[in-house]
């Protein structure tokens, strides 16, 4: 299996402009998990879904992030505006459910 | 909800000496403890868990202990290597069915 696949892989925007990060999870896997990760506050956990659906959103630090997961093999995660302060490495998982979590090899962020 | 505490924050051994990486949780309810390895520029990646049914876990150098009365687990790396060397990841897995709670962190330097 290729596992969790994720893209871009480093992204450089400026303030302001909308960031879509993308995400293939393992096949067969139906759980997925987006994590953020900074020096500061370490690995957070996002939001996460089950057979597509959203379970926990309680982890999205504002409006501005949005995830959706339109089938079992895809999902993004959307900043719309975004700020410097959103520059971090951001992670995607897969597992089954209350299983094993795998990730990906991160998307790394930086906001101008 | 859960918090879980790792130490510590960092770790320096001689190769071929052991490495112990001790982590509390607060959530009782909790039931599985993975551990992870990070390696610069990639994900983490699992190396080992255990359950909660289950007091020890080994799988060559690497062992995972779990102690459900004082709600702690430790990983213990045996025979460490310099290719040990990465950041090294607790977490556990409480009542919010499917989210992990992640520690700070480890890093974990072993000199030849």
């Amino acid at each position: 299996d290729a596992g969790v696949i994720q893209s871009p892989r480093h992204e450089v925007t400026e303030m302001g402009q909308e960031v879509t990060l993308r995400c293939k999870p393992i096949s067969g896997h139906n759980s997925l998990f987006w994590y953020r990760q900074t020096m500061m506050r370490g690995l957070e956990l996002l939001i996460y879904f089950n057979n597509n659906v959203p379970i926990d959103d309680s982890g999205m630090p504002e409006d501005r992030f949005s995830a959706k997961m339109p089938n079992a093999s895809f999902s993004t995660l959307k900043i719309q505006p975004s700020e410097p302060r959103d520059s971090a490495v951001y992670f995607c998982a897969s597992g089954e459910w209350m299983e094993t979590q795998y990730f990906g090899p991160g998307t790394r962020l930086l906001v101008l | 909800g859960e918090n879980v505490e790792q130490h510590p924050s960092t770790l320096s051994v001689q190769e071929g000496d052991s490495a112990v990486i001790k982590c509390t949780y607060s959530d009782s309810a909790s039931n599985y403890f993975p551990w992870y390895k990070q390696e610069l520029g990639k994900g983490p990646q699992l190396i080992i868990d255990i359950r909660s049914n289950v007091g020890e876990k080994k799988d060559q150098r690497i062992a995972v202990t779990l102690n459900k009365t004082a709600k702690h687990f430790s990983l213990h790396i045996t025979e460490t290597q310099p290719e040990d060397s990465a950041v090294y990841f607790c977490a556990a897995r409480g009542t919010s069915y499917g989210k992990l709670t992640f520690g700070q962190g480890t890093i974990l330097t072993v000199h030849p």
